[in-house]
């Protein structure tokens, strides 16, 4: 099973300032990694698949990077509507589909 | 629109068994594989369950091998987990999700809001 950390567990972020979010897999996943954004009390959303093709609908400000074991999600200009938290996914070795424990941005 | 609305959670005693159902609209169920993925209180996300269109093919993680099967029925649009010899370990908010596979991408494109399940005495 694939074993998927995420870092740093918490992001204090003030709005208007860049976060940068990081994921790591115990093994390569090629680019075969999503990114889910939760809001209190509601469903997953995706962001990003393929590392950093962001789904439909999803703003310009979230971006993927990364392949292998390594991989980051940016969000350029948080707005107030982006305090969360992040989730990472990978989907190359399944089953099972593993999760990251989540990065939670909150308002520094 | 498209929507995935989970019922059947509930307070069950240990041992005990629930069946969760996932009403599926807005899309063509019978395309797509489905998947269900929990989260305990204040925890992350744990992928559970997944089965493919025609429901030949299934796959578990290996906590609930044995006491969880999920299935479909693509004329009632429907999927559902049943869940047996339940644990305290399996409370849980219970999501269904559509996941799209074009490979070599498999990811979970829409979301139900979720049922809640408490295994407890």
């Amino acid at each position: 099973e694939i074993v998927m950390t995420q870092s740093p567990a918490t992001l204090s972020v003030s709005p208007g300032e860049r976060a940068t979010l990081s994921c790591r897999a115990s093994q390569s996943v090629s680019s075969n990694l999503a990114w889910y954004q939760q809001k209190p009390g509601q469903a997953p959303r995706l962001l990003i698949y393929g590392a950093s093709i962001r789904a439909t609908g999803i703003p310009a400000r979230f971006s993927g990077s990364g392949s292998g074991t390594e991989f980051t999600l940016t969000i350029s200009i948080l707005q107030s509507e982006d305090f969360a938290v992040y989730y990472c996914q990978q989907y190359n070795n399944w089953p099972p589909f593993t999760f990251g424990p989540g990065t939670k941005v909150d308002i520094k | 629109e498209v929507q995935l609305v989970e019922s059947g959670g509930g307070l069950v005693q240990p041992g005990g068994s629930l069946r969760l159902s996932c009403a599926a609209s807005g899309f063509t169920f019978s395309s797509y594989w489905m998947s269900w993925v929990r989260q305990a209180p204040g925890k992350g996300l744990e992928w559970v369950a997944n089965i493919k269109q025609d429901g030949s093919e299934k796959y578990y993680v290996d906590s609930v091998k044995g006491r969880f099967t999920i299935s479909r029925d693509n004329a009632k649009n429907s999927l559902y987990l049943q869940m047996n010899s339940l644990r305290a370990e399996d409370t849980a908010v219970y999501y269904c999700a559509r996941d799209v596979l074009r490979f070599p991408h498999y990811y979970m494109d829409v979301w139900g809001k979720g049922t809640t399940v408490t295994v407890s005495s």
